[in-house]
């Protein structure tokens, strides 16, 4: 089956304490990407890759890092997590970043006290 | 800046009833317009697609509606039913290009039974 693999989909952290959210894909897709959803702020990117080796930031890249070893994986890692990074994250995956289909994860709630 | 604006963003409607939601875009070089669905606790799903060579394209109770010349689309619901309960997220993109889905900030569509 097709899938965007996240985890954890739900994390409680303190302020300051790495993190990392895990994304993998079984669908060979070379563009893959990180989303955060916030109410009444919709989809708004992180950062996003090409390819293996490839990462460029996204709309809201402030806070957070990527790294793109594999085709397969592309996790978020937060250093240094701040409240205002509670939110509902989405990792993303497609044939290109042209590609009109998106395929999501189902989703990481993480709450930063 | 966005470049797809979407309303309104929320929606209350009663069972049997039609849904409509709209999307405005900007970028004439958009080739592709998507519709998303999320249900609560997933990630958003490809609902229904169109290009703009045609001006209608219908999937069982779901429509697109397409106007070029006021860059305007929108998604209508018939029958709607309490199962199609679910944020819905309109989208552009130029295919094959370098650019990224743009996506709409959402409505959250209720359907009372």
């Amino acid at each position: 089956e097709a899938q965007v693999t996240q985890n954890p989909r739900y994390l409680i952290t303190v302020t300051g304490k790495k993190l990392t959210v895990t994304c993998s894909q079984n669908m060979n897709h070379e563009y893959m990407s990180w989303y955060r959803q916030d109410p009444g702020l919709g989809l708004r990117q992180i950062y996003y890759s090409m390819n293996v080796e490839v990462t460029d930031k996204g709309d809201v890249p402030e806070g957070y890092k990527v790294s793109r070893k594999e085709k397969r994986n592309f996790p978020l890692i937060l250093e240094s997590p701040s409240p205002n990074q509670t939110s509902l994250y989405f990792c993303a995956s497609s044939s290109g970043p042209g590609a009109g289909e998106l395929f999501f994860g189902e989703g990481s709630r993480l709450t930063v006290l | 800046q966005q470049q797809v604006k979407q309303s309104p963003q929320s929606l209350i409607v009663q069972k049997g009833g039609i849904s409509i939601i709209n999307c405005a875009y900007e970028n004439t070089a958009f080739d592709y317009f998507p519709w998303y669905q999320q249900f609560p606790g997933k990630g958003p799903a490809l609902l229904i697609a169109i290009r703009p060579d045609v001006s209608e394209k219908k999937e069982g109770r779901f429509t697109i509606s397409f106007n070029k010349s006021a860059k305007q689309f929108s998604l209508h619901i018939m029958d709607s039913q309490p199962g199609d309960s679910a944020t819905y997220f309109c989208a552009a993109i130029t295919q094959g290009g370098s650019e990224k889905l743009v996506f709409g900030k959402g409505t959250k569509l209720t359907v009372n039974p």
